[in-house]
């Protein structure tokens, strides 16, 4: 079993539309939750931490649910410009490194 | 600041060839990263280091090997490549020393570098 599971997508949406992602972990003792956003043929870019008590930056809302062991991604308001991967990444307690999930992928269409 | 950079973006190797991929960084952080991301695979990490002169392992160490000879420098060489490591690599770098939720953690990546093993 993967450390970090996501739905690889594609998800298809018309722009204005709210989207969510979610994304599970087998580790219940990791500590550390982020998402990262890759563009096609680019480098993943820190998109946002994870707080425990969920965290909003803009049109972007993450979630952290320690008990079912998952994190998700709501992004409200969809641009052509969110249309990227997204990744969902774990550090587990005691680990320097991050373990990332494979992506979920995101296409939003005029 | 440049951030993260690598060097070459792109390479063709043939088999049983040696090449060292440069990553450098300019923002002071303790710690770095080598990852490689393969289609369908996702990143996988290489090597890591969380200062200068250490060095561990990764998930898939296997044909690499690495060196952190200055704190803004890391260096990830194949001696003799394979088609098996025909992939994007990535390198990364984190505080390792900020305080605050995760900030230490918060990764952040280099252009990358595209490589082909014929």
């Amino acid at each position: 079993r993967k450390e970090v599971e996501q739905d690889p997508g594609p998800f298809n949406v018309p722009e204005g539309a709210t989207v969510a992602f979610n994304c599970t972990y087998s580790n219940s003792a990791s500590q550390s939750f982020f998402w990262y956003r890759q563009d096609c043929r680019k480098e993943p870019k820190l998109l946002m931490s994870v707080y425990s008590s969920g965290n909003e930056d803009g049109r972007f809302t993450a979630q952290l649910n320690r008990a079912s062991q998952y994190i998700s991604l709501l992004i409200r308001d969809s641009k052509l410009s969110d249309s990227a991967t997204y990744l969902c990444v774990v550090r587990p307690t005691g680990r320097r490194a991050l373990t990332f999930g494979s992506g979920t992928r995101l296409q939003v269409q005029p | 600041n440049a951030g993260v950079t690598q060097t070459p973006k792109f390479r063709v190797l043939k088999t049983g060839q040696s090449m060292t991929l440069l990553c450098a960084q300019d923002m002071n952080h303790e710690y770095m990263y080598w990852y490689r991301q393969d289609p369908g695979m996702g990143l996988r990490l290489i090597h890591y280091s969380v200062g200068e002169g250490t060095t561990a392992k990764g998930e898939v160490p296997d044909g690499y090997n690495v060196s952190r000879l200055k704190k803004q420098n890391f260096l990830l060489g194949l001696e003799s490549a394979a088609p098996s490591q025909t992939s994007v690599y990535f390198c990364a770098s984190s505080s390792g020393t900020e305080r605050g939720y995760d900030k230490s953690y918060e990764q952040y990546f280099g252009p990358g570098t595209r490589l082909t093993v014929t």
